[in-house]
């Protein structure tokens, strides 16, 4: 079965400086796999997906995650943070083509900016 | 295209009482979903339609119903709201393919008191 683990249940970095967001996943086959971004009373954004395509995905607003099969991660990555990146991060993966592309959410990891 | 629109915004039940949460996807989406979202958790699939007519369970589906007439409408049912039933609920489609890409309607905040 299709699992994930966040690796942090928060991170709180300042402003400029990068953002690390960990995430190891667990499938049985080549999966897919998405960073989801749920800023406070709103609903989930997609940032980036990995579909077997490049190992290194960019997404909206500067993030990019690289997928590493060796070590089964996925993280996150930013090179500047801004204010407004402050938010709950959900990694994701699907359980694939054997059956209906349900997403597994990982627990959330909370990124706070400091100023 | 308006997406994946849920109503209603909020909603506060007593024990007991029923209501039907709506989703509505106007992007032609075979595969519709329905998760909850608990304080400080990812989210949990309640129920899941692969196309009009067909609907299975998922994770958590004690105490919720479902039906899928048509391909645009997907609603929750809750028959006797419990307090373990205040979460926040989300809607969310995708298209048929190989993406798994999900598209989520802005949620419902439910309390049931």
């Amino acid at each position: 079965a299709q699992s994930v683990t966040q690796l942090d249940s928060h991170v709180s970095v300042s402003e400029g400086t990068p953002v690390l967001l960990r995430c190891n996943y667990s499938s049985s086959y080549s999966p897919s796999l998405f960073w989801y971004v749920q800023h406070p009373n709103k609903g989930l954004q997609l940032l980036l997906k990995y579909t077997s395509a490049a190992t290194l995905v960019k997404g909206i607003n500067g993030f990019e995650a690289e997928f590493k099969k060796s070590e089964t991660s996925f993280h996150l990555t930013k090179p500047s943070a801004h204010m407004s990146d402050a938010a709950e991060y959900f990694c994701v993966v699907s359980d694939g083509p054997l059956n209906t592309g349900k997403l597994i959410f990982g627990q959330g990891t909370t990124l706070q900016v400091k100023p | 295209n308006a997406g994946v629109t849920q109503t209603p915004k909020f909603r506060i039940l007593k024990i007991g009482q029923s209501m039907t949460l709506q989703c509505t996807q106007d992007m032609n989406h075979n595969y519709m979903y329905w998760y909850r979202q608990d304080p400080g958790m990812g989210l949990k699939l309640i129920y899941y339609s692969v196309g009009a007519g067909i609907t299975d369970k998922g994770e958590v589906p004690n105490g919720y119903n479902v039906s899928r007439s048509t391909t645009e409408d997907f609603p929750l049912r809750l028959e006797l709201a419990a307090p373990s039933q205040t979460s926040v609920y989300f809607c969310a489609s995708r298209p048929q393919g190989l993406s798994y890409e999900q598209y989520f309607g802005p949620g419902t905040r439910l309390t049931v008191t």
